[in-house]
């Protein structure tokens, strides 16, 4: 099984909602994901989970909160997000050789429009 | 840092002709180097890949790479293109002690028939 599975795979929310979008894969990985993909745009990394550990945040807002309840499974919190998060939100695992890059495995996103 | 370059935003080619797409990457070591496939609205899926060893690559669907360190390239080759490979290419490179990727800004293919 080389499936990474995100839900819901579109979201629309206000700006005062909170929500969450989940990331799951049973390929025995233990580093994870989120990055943020505007249209027309390469993927731009948000947090990097290693042994379900945050080891990779790269300054992201706090209205976006991380988190890694197991191995398997990948959270990504949102709360009082503005219209400009608008974006496909990706997933991705790889094994963690050591902390050495190994190829990603990435799911099919989740749109989130914000209004 | 390392980063990536993809010079070309958009190319077009027919249908059963050879394809390259360039990229151009910077990095302090032997990187890691990856080339990603994009459908719209969908995730990104491996072509190849190259960590280290023989530096020419094959990959799925056809594709191989080229890894050219005196030129700090990593071009995406295809010898005759299909219509169902119409889509955005991302070029990445990974650091080789911790888990970060980069990813260049992209190439859309559009294939005429």
């Amino acid at each position: 099984d080389t499936e990474v599975t995100q839900t819901p795979k579109h979201l629309v929310m206000g700006m005062t909602n909170k929500k969450s979008l989940k990331c799951e894969q049973h390929m025995g990985h233990r580093a994870m994901y989120w990055y943020k993909q505007k249209a027309k745009k390469p993927p731009e990394l948000m947090f990097v989970y290693s042994y379900e550990k945050l080891s990779i945040n790269e300054s992201v807002p706090s209205r976006f909160s991380p988190e890694c309840p197991n191995s398997s499974l990948l959270n990504l919190h949102l709360h009082a997000l503005q219209p400009e998060d608008s974006a496909l939100y990706l997933c991705a695992s790889s094994q963690d050789l050591s902390g050495r890059i190994n190829e990603q495995y990435f799911g099919p996103g989740t749109r989130l429009t914000v209004t | 840092a390392q980063s990536v370059t993809q010079p070309d935003i958009h190319i077009t080619v027919s249908e059963g002709a050879s394809l390259e797409l360039r990229c151009n990457y910077s990095y302090g070591a032997t990187p890691y180097l990856f080339w990603y496939v994009q459908s719209p609205g969908q995730g990104l899926q491996l072509l190849l890949k190259y960590f280290s060893g023989d530096t020419l690559v094959q990959g799925i669907k056809g594709f191989e790479a080229e890894f050219k360190r005196s030129q700090s390239s990593f071009n995406l080759r295809k010898p005759s293109v299909h219509w169902s490979d119409a889509a955005e290419y991302f070029c990445a490179v990974g650091a080789r002690n911790n888990n970060d990727m980069r990813f260049g800004a992209g190439t859309r293919l559009t294939v005429k028939p």
